[in-house]
């Protein structure tokens, strides 16, 4: 299975932007990217996928290298509600089901 | 609404006594998969439903059992939980398996063994 590699931890000022990078060096053709974030106590919750173009939605936005080996993951305005594990996860189109493998993620913190 | 229900969000058990744990979905999705979360770990998975099919992760212990009697339902047997079993498990379901849909977890339930 393919890797991630993401920084232990993040701080960010609130209403700030935060960029939470993930390499993903040995990434395949037919690799989703994918983010979910845990926040205390809940289980995890899905935020974002991309195949290659950058793509936006209600909580994120997805900007996707062209090489496709590093993606980040865009706050627009950091809240306290945000303060949370973050996982980048690579999710094959092809294999199935047994893909959804977590790494150890980015643990950010938000700063009132 | 909740769409992945686990239940209990609590648990306590004795040492070596079985439990069950249960996860529902009102999401119809055909795959449901079991992931055990240690203190400050990431989830780990155990095994995952693909419809009927039942998959085992390589390295999860002959101790954790799975039943999927029918799409909405999906449960967790431990059957001689030791102290090491205490954890958060999470339930999660997918559409497909393929990497274009994404996943969806319930709250978990933690469990403590005394």
């Amino acid at each position: 299975d393919a890797k991630t590699t993401q920084p232990n931890s993040m701080e960010s000022n609130e209403e700030e932007p935060v960029h939470l990078p993930c390499n993903h060096s040995t990434i395949s053709g037919t690799d989703y990217i994918h983010w979910y974030r845990q926040l205390p106590s809940q289980g995890p919750e899905y935020v974002i996928h991309g195949l290659t173009s950058n793509v936006n939605n209600r909580m994120a936005s997805l900007a996707i290298a062209e090489d496709r080996k590093s993606s980040t993951l865009i706050l627009h305005r950091a809240t306290l509600r945000d303060a949370a594990v973050y996982y980048c996860i690579l999710r094959d189109r092809a294999t199935g089901a047994n893909n959804l493998f977590f790494g150890t993620g980015t643990r950010l913190t938000v700063i009132p | 609404d909740a769409m992945v229900i686990q239940n209990p969000r609590y648990q306590v058990t004795q040492f070596g006594k079985p439990v069950t744990l249960s996860c529902s979905q009102t999401l119809n999705h055909n795959v449901m998969y079991w992931y055990q979360q240690k203190s400050s770990q990431a989830p780990k998975l155990l095994f995952h439903y693909y419809d009927k099919d039942f998959n085992n992760e390589a390295d999860t212990p002959d101790n954790f059992q799975s039943r999927r009697p029918n799409t909405s339902f999906c449960f967790l047997d431990i059957r001689s939980p030791g102290l090491g079993d205490a954890a958060m498990y999470l339930c999660a379901t997918s559409r497909e398996p393929q990497g274009h849909t994404e996943a969806f977890f319930g709250q978990g339930t933690r469990l403590t063994v005394v």
